[in-house]
């Protein structure tokens, strides 16, 4: 079954600190893989996506992520965090019909000066 | 601010009550969707439309009527709702099916 999962609920990183967001996914085809960004009251904003080629992806607002196939994973990455990062974050993964994403249920970032 | 907008953004409904939820899109995009964000669960996808034609039916419920009249407007008819049908409805718009741009959404209170 198609699946996608989120582990950390909730993290609390300080504000200049490095941030890793874990995903770890369960697709039966070549995945396509996501990930977006929720502020409050806003809807989500694609940071990223990973169709093929190289493994680590870049994003818009200074992420990153890596495709690890062998652990099933697609975790976001950003070397400095700032306090506008504070939001809910949601990986996605897809086939290539285009119209199916399965969405894991976020982890929500809190950023302390 | 991506280019889709949604109307209203707070609803408070009865059950007895008919309601539409509105998307608009000026992306120029063919495919429009509407998902339901419910509190602890994953987005779920409820209907997929590409060129107004509706490609995808999620299994949801009678009393969720989508209508696509154009590329560029996406509704969504509400009537006869349950209180577990309060939640955040999304729109999103894609040029392809994969990057997805979303409203900011209508958050749905049934009472």
């Amino acid at each position: 079954a198609q699946s996608v999962t989120q582990p950390d609920i909730h993290i609390t990183v300080s504000e200049g600190a490095s941030l890793e967001l874990r995903c770890n996914y369960s697709y039966g085809a070549t995945p396509y893989l996501f990930w977006y960004v929720q502020s409050p009251g806003q809807g989500l904003q694609l940071l990223l996506k990973y169709f093929s080629g190289d493994t680590l992806v870049q994003g818009i607002k200074g992420f990153e992520a890596e495709f690890k196939r062998s652990q099933s994973s697609f975790n976001l990455r950003k070397p400095s965090v700032h306090w506008s990062d504070a939001a809910e974050y949601f990986c996605a993964v897809g086939g290539n019909t285009g119209n199916q994403f399965y969405f894991g249920t976020g982890t929500s970032l809190t950023v302390i000066p | 601010e991506t280019g889709v907008t949604q109307t209203p953004r707070h609803l408070v409904m009865g059950m007895t009550n008919k309601k539409s939820l509105k998307c608009e899109q000026h992306l120029g995009h063919n495919a429009m969707y509407w998902y339901k964000q419910s509190a602890k669960k994953p987005l779920e996808l409820m209907f997929v439309y590409n060129f107004k034609e509706q490609t995808e039916n999620n299994s949801v419920p009678s009393r969720f009527s989508p209508e696509c009249p154009n590329s560029s407007h996406l509704f969504l008819h509400l009537h006869t709702l349950q209180p577990e049908d309060s939640a955040l409805y999304l729109c999103a718009s894609s040029p392809t099916g994969w990057a997805q741009y979303f409203g900011p959404g209508t958050r749905l209170l049934v009472l």
